[in-house]
């Protein structure tokens, strides 16, 4: 079976650093492509950016270039999605999805991560 | 970039009826359209697939049509599970940007 599960709720300051993860199983890892999603409070989905673990080769969409980055881990199976300086902007729930072998149609998807930034 | 638009944003709909959402690119995409649905607090899901193909699982009451730059969404006979948000999502480039949302609800 297919899971991706991601790590848990955080709350952080403005100016803080923050990685959260996603767990890939049940599949060959290396193999599809992982995307990072954004919902911020009320609001609709925005694509972030996307990785294949297998070269991690990684893209981003333009509004969120420079923003974050991600990653992932091979031998853990893990992706992950990080920020250097969160600002009160970035509080948002955010989801990881594999893609399908082209990458671009999501039709698994991890259970959200809520990401909250105040001080 | 390619940009994507819904319409409505909104609707109140009761169980039973038929419901239709539209939704359109900013550039021809052939048929790489996908539809998901979002119930509060819940990961989307995936329901339709290269603009009319169902997913696996999906209820055959949910069917997709289009190509080129405009498609549809319709729900046959709304059921209360169905009460929900509706995105398309272009599957034509690596970018695969949502289109803002068709939120569904009881009237």
């Amino acid at each position: 079976e297919v899971q991706l599960v991601q790590s848990g709720t955080e709350v952080k300051e403005p100016g803080e650093s923050l990685k959260i993860s996603c767990k890939g199983s049940g599949y060959s890892f290396t193999s599809y492509w992982i995307v990072w999603v954004r919902q911020m409070p009320g609001k609709g989905l925005e694509w972030m950016g996307i990785i294949y673990p297998g070269d991690s080769d990684t893209r981003y969409s333009p509004s969120f270039q420079g923003q974050v980055t991600i990653s992932a881990d091979k031998s853990t199976t893990t992706a992950y999605l990080q920020w250097s300086s969160l600002k009160a902007s970035d509080t948002a729930m955010y989801y990881c999805a594999r893609g399908d072998r082209t990458g671009t149609t999501y039709n698994y998807w991890g259970q959200g991560t809520l990401v909250t930034v105040s001080s | 970039d390619i940009q994507m638009t819904q319409s409505p944003s909104s609707l109140s709909a009761s169980v039973g009826d038929r419901v239709t959402i539209t939704c359109r690119a900013s550039q021809s995409i052939s048929s790489s359209l996908n539809w998901y649905q979002q119930k509060p607090g819940k990961a989307p899901q995936l329901l339709i697939y290269a603009a009319s193909s169902l997913q696996s699982g999906v209820p055959s009451r949910f069917s997709g049509s289009g190509s080129g730059t405009d498609f549809t969404l319709t729900i046959s006979s709304l059921h209360p599970e169905d009460f929900a948000t509706y995105y398309c999502q272009q599957s034509y480039s690596t970018f695969g940007a949502f289109g803002p949302g068709t939120k569904v609800d009881i009237k």
